[in-house]
């Protein structure tokens, strides 16, 4: 069973910065099926990468992913005040935890 | 448009039985797996398990096999998920998702909060 840890748990950024977050997986997986979501408080989830790089229908190019293997990181070039959320990675069965960003 | 639209929140007693459904909408309901996820309060998110309504082929994470049923009834494109005894610990926003071509979930319904409290 595949474990996806992310890190960091939480990211305290201000407007206008660089987000980097990471998605760790047990063990080396298909980079076709990791995704990336983003949850605000009261929401539904809201798929923005998929085959670890693409981005959703919709999603801003400021939202980037990359990665292969079992390291995968999802990258905001410059945070906009609605990006405050949670993210979550997805592979398959397997979720990770979740990593808040938050309002330095 | 494609939608996913869940029925409303319930309040049960440990021991009874529930049935929450999702319809689906603006597109081929039976071409596509959908999906039942988790959300306990405070926490993250929890893979269930997955239908086909084409078939009713369905495939359960190992945490959920016997604990809960999925189904479906594509003549109403309708997903549905169901227990038989809730427990307090079924507490939880449950949402349903459309399985996209890469396995992720690319459209959700908006979620049916589940409270079980005697």
């Amino acid at each position: 069973e595949i474990v996806l840890t992310q890190s960091p748990g939480t990211l305290s950024l201000s407007p206008g910065e660089r987000a980097t977050l990471s998605c760790r997986a047990s063990q080396s997986v298909s980079s076709s099926y990791l995704a990336w979501y983003q949850q605000k408080p009261g929401q539904a989830p809201r798929l923005l990468i998929y085959g670890a790089s693409s981005r959703a229908t919709g999603i801003p190019d400021r939202f980037s992913g990359s990665g292969s293997g079992t390291d995968f990181t999802l990258t905001i070039s410059r945070l906009e005040p609605e990006d405050f959320a949670v993210y979550y990675c997805q592979q398959s069965r397997a979720f990770g935890q979740g990593t808040k960003v938050e309002i330095k | 448009e494609v939608q996913l639209v869940q029925s409303g929140a319930e309040v049960k007693k440990p021991g009874e039985s529930l049935k929450i459904s999702c319809k689906g909408s603006g597109y081929s309901f039976t071409s596509y797996w959908i999906g039942w996820v988790r959300q306990m309060p405070g926490k993250g998110l929890e893979w269930m398990g997955i239908i086909y309504p084409g078939d009713s082929d369905t495939r359960y994470s190992p945490s959920f096999q016997g604990q809960v049923t999925i189904s479906a009834d594509k003549s109403i494109s309708t997903a549905y998920l169901q227990w038989s005894s809730l427990k307090a610990s079924d507490t939880a926003m449950y949402y349903c998702a459309r399985l996209g071509t890469s396995r992720d979930f690319d459209y959700w319904g908006q979620g049916t909060l589940v409270t079980v409290s005697s």
